[in-house]
């Protein structure tokens, strides 16, 4: 079965720099979750679209930001990136919302 | 507002030993599901359960078993003769409805070792 597609799997970046990420959502799946887990740490709600508007925003950075397209899939843009943005970002998405969310594998963003 | 605690920070048993993971919950909402979640060494996130707030009852899933109870605001979670594999963080997570996207909210996770 399909599943939720993140890419890329790794991202190193420099302070400064930007970095975006994408997320694939399961087909016919309605809603799309952004979360960030540091190290140690639990996943943090960032942001989430349904039908391709925004829904709710979590403690997302203003230098954040995210969009979902028409095709459904989504992108986190990160810009001027800081160490403290080193973690693990996992988008997941749901067919109905509350009733399941499939995570990806998620992204692991470096910054050195 | 909503939360989940999991005041286990880190669990270690011998296996075959059974371990119970506790969760407790707040939350305004009379709708409302809640989660478990494993998440190994590799990092991906790996669903086990999900209970509405409607459904009281217990759930057995071969060595994994779920103790609801709203009278206690909590869900939680045993393993009954643990195995080495067992070994990840688990967390529990609460998602509701009232002025939210039904986004999850993370308990603070609970890291489980099992010893050989």
């Amino acid at each position: 079965a399909a599943g939720v597609i993140q890419s890329p799997r790794h991202l190193i970046k420099e302070k400064r720099e930007t970095a975006t990420l994408k997320c694939y959502p399961i087909p016919r799946h309605d809603t799309v979750y952004w979360y960030q887990q540091g190290p140690g740490q639990d996943p943090q709600f960032l942001i989430s679209f349904y039908e391709k508007m925004q829904s709710d925003k979590g403690s997302i950075p203003d230098r954040f930001s995210a969009q979902q397209f028409s095709d459904y899939h989504s992108e986190l843009n990160m810009s001027s990136l800081e160490l403290g943005d080193s973690a693990l970002y996992f988008c997941a998405s749901s067919l109905q919302q509350g009733y399941g969310y499939t995570f990806g594998s998620g992204t692991r963003l470096t910054v050195v | 507002a909503q939360k989940v605690t999991q005041a286990q920070t880190e669990i270690s048993v011998v296996e075959k030993e059974d371990v119970t993971l506790d969760c407790v919950y707040e939350t305004r909402d009379t709708t409302y599901y809640l989660f478990w979640y494993k998440q190994p060494p590799s990092g991906e996130l790996v669903f086990l359960i999900r209970r509405n707030s409607f459904d009281e009852q217990n759930e057995i899933s071969g060595r994994y078993s779920w103790n609801f109870q709203k009278s206690t605001s909590s869900f939680n979670f045993t393993i009954t003769a643990s195995q080495v594999v067992d070994s990840a963080v688990y967390f529990c997570a609460l998602s509701e409805g009232m002025d939210s996207s039904y986004k999850l909210i993370f308990g603070s996770g609970t890291r489980l070792l099992v010893r050989p």
